[in-house]
């Protein structure tokens, strides 16, 4: 069963930084493109970032552009997403998403989220 | 930036109706569009890609349809757990991958 399981949230100042962590398990992790989608309280889905299978590419929403970055540890089976910078406007639950197929940028697999509040 | 239009907002309707939901892109998107449904406190969960490919698992009730610019997703009769935000997406020019704005199917 494809399991992601994200990590990392929580109650951050403004300028904070913070990092996410998403544990993939049930697939194999290496082969696989994957994506973060931020969701802002009772707002619809913003992709923010996808990264490819080698993580060789990696493209940002110019919304995150030079404030997040996102890499994989293939052998570990995990994605991260480093966030600086933070602004009021990064609140969201932020998802760790798989990809249909590598290349594909087509979520199918989503984890259940985490919660990041960027409040002081 | 392909913007995508959803309408309507809100659909009421009653279990055993039929949902059809649309969905407008700013240009053309072929047949590279996606359509998740998601439920309160819930991930978004893939119902249809490439306009009209059912997701795995998804029941025949889901059917999409459409290319180029104008699509639609079609519940065929309402089910008591298919109340709930449906989103599409497109993947034809990206980055960045876009939604719409979501459509809330409420019971009436």
């Amino acid at each position: 069963e494809v399991q992601l399981v994200e990590s990392g949230g929580g109650l951050v100042q403004p300028g904070g930084s913070l990092r996410l962590s998403c544990a993939a398990s049930g697939f194999t992790f290496s082969t696989y493109s994957m994506n973060w989608v931020r969701q802002a309280p009772g707002k619809g889905l913003e992709w923010i970032s996808y990264i490819s299978s080698s993580g060789k590419t990696i493209y940002y929403a110019d919304s995150v552009k030079g404030r997040f970055t996102i890499s994989r540890d293939n052998a570990k089976n995990s994605l991260f997403l480093q966030m600086t910078s933070l602004r009021a406007e990064d609140t969201a639950v932020y998802f760790c998403a798989r990809d249909l197929y590598s290349g594909s940028s087509l979520p199918d697999y989503w984890g259940q989220g985490t919660l990041v509040t960027v409040s002081s | 930036e392909i913007v995508l239009t959803q309408s309507p907002a809100t659909l009421s309707l009653s279990p055993g109706e039929r949902a059809t939901l649309s969905c407008r892109a700013s240009q053309s998107v072929s047949n590279y569009l996606a359509w998740y449904q998601q439920k309160p406190g819930q991930a978004p969960r893939l119902l249809i890609y490439d306009a009209s490919n059912r997701a795995t698992g998804i029941p025949a009730r889901f059917s999409g349809s459409g290319s180029g610019t104008d699509f639609t997703l079609t519940i065929s009769s309402l089910e008591p757990e298919d109340f709930a935000v449906y989103y599409c997406q497109q993947r034809s020019s990206w980055p960045p991958l876009t939604f719409g704005g979501g459509t809330k199917v409420a019971i009436k």
